[in-house]
């Protein structure tokens, strides 16, 4: 079956500026995550949807990062305005339903100058 | 609140020497804990999870809740085990995936 797929597979840019990523699970997977993985850190969740519904999102810094699901199928995850402590991997992830097993994409790398 | 924790960064073995990586975690409930790895330009991916009670690659995790722990065990190292290893759980009621920091094996030949 064909994976996560993610792209930009990597960004430049630099503070202040905006920047968004998007992501495809896997067809028929109801759960999308998105986690923010600081170098040296584990995957830290920052949203989670359930179709296009949000399920989870206490971790997301609401005043400059956003995403939507509106389809419930593609996502996008958006950052604006960037800050030099965002710099990271977004990794995107799905699952079949709620506490099914999560399937990754190989991520964005983000560096923000 | 959930927390997982990895102490070791890195743990170097040589080809044939059992490997132990530790992870305890700290959660008030009943907690699904998980062993995800992630190999050298791929993705991160499912090791094992307690419930299945299953050997995966040769690699074994018992969850000892008397001790908190869910440490990842495999009586011979082998060069393609060489990878970020993390230990991640889920609370009850389909809470997020907490992970830890994990920690780098380095199989030698």
């Amino acid at each position: 079956e064909a994976g996560v797929a993610q792209s930009p597979r990597y960004k430049i840019i630099e503070k202040r500026q905006s920047v968004a990523f998007w992501c495809n699970p896997i067809s028929g997977h109801a759960t999308l995550y998105w986690y923010q993985q600081i170098l040296g850190q584990g995957p830290k969740l920052l949203i989670q949807f359930q179709n296009n519904g949000v399920v989870d999102d206490s971790q997301l810094p609401k005043d400059r990062f956003s995403a939507e699901r509106l389809k419930g199928v593609d996502s996008t995850l958006k950052i604006q305005p960037a800050k030099l402590e965002d710099s990271a991997v977004y990794l995107c992830a799905s699952s079949f339903g709620l506490g099914e097993k999560l399937f990754f994409g190989s991520g964005t790398q983000l560096s923000v100058l | 609140a959930q927390r997982v924790t990895q102490p070791e960064k890195l743990l170097s073995v040589f080809k044939g020497a059992p490997v132990e990586l530790k992870c305890n975690y700290s959660y008030s409930g009943s907690p699904e804990l998980f062993w995800y790895v992630q190999y050298s330009r791929q993705r991160l991916q499912l090791l094992l999870r307690h419930i299945s009670r299953e050997s995966i690659k040769g690699f074994t995790a018992d969850l000892n809740k008397g001790e908190t722990s869910f440490h990842l065990k495999k009586p011979f190292a082998q060069e393609e085990d060489s990878a970020m290893y993390y230990c991640a759980l889920r609370g009850t009621g389909f809470q997020k995936l907490v992970f830890g920091t994990g920690t780098r094996l380095l199989v030698s030949p």
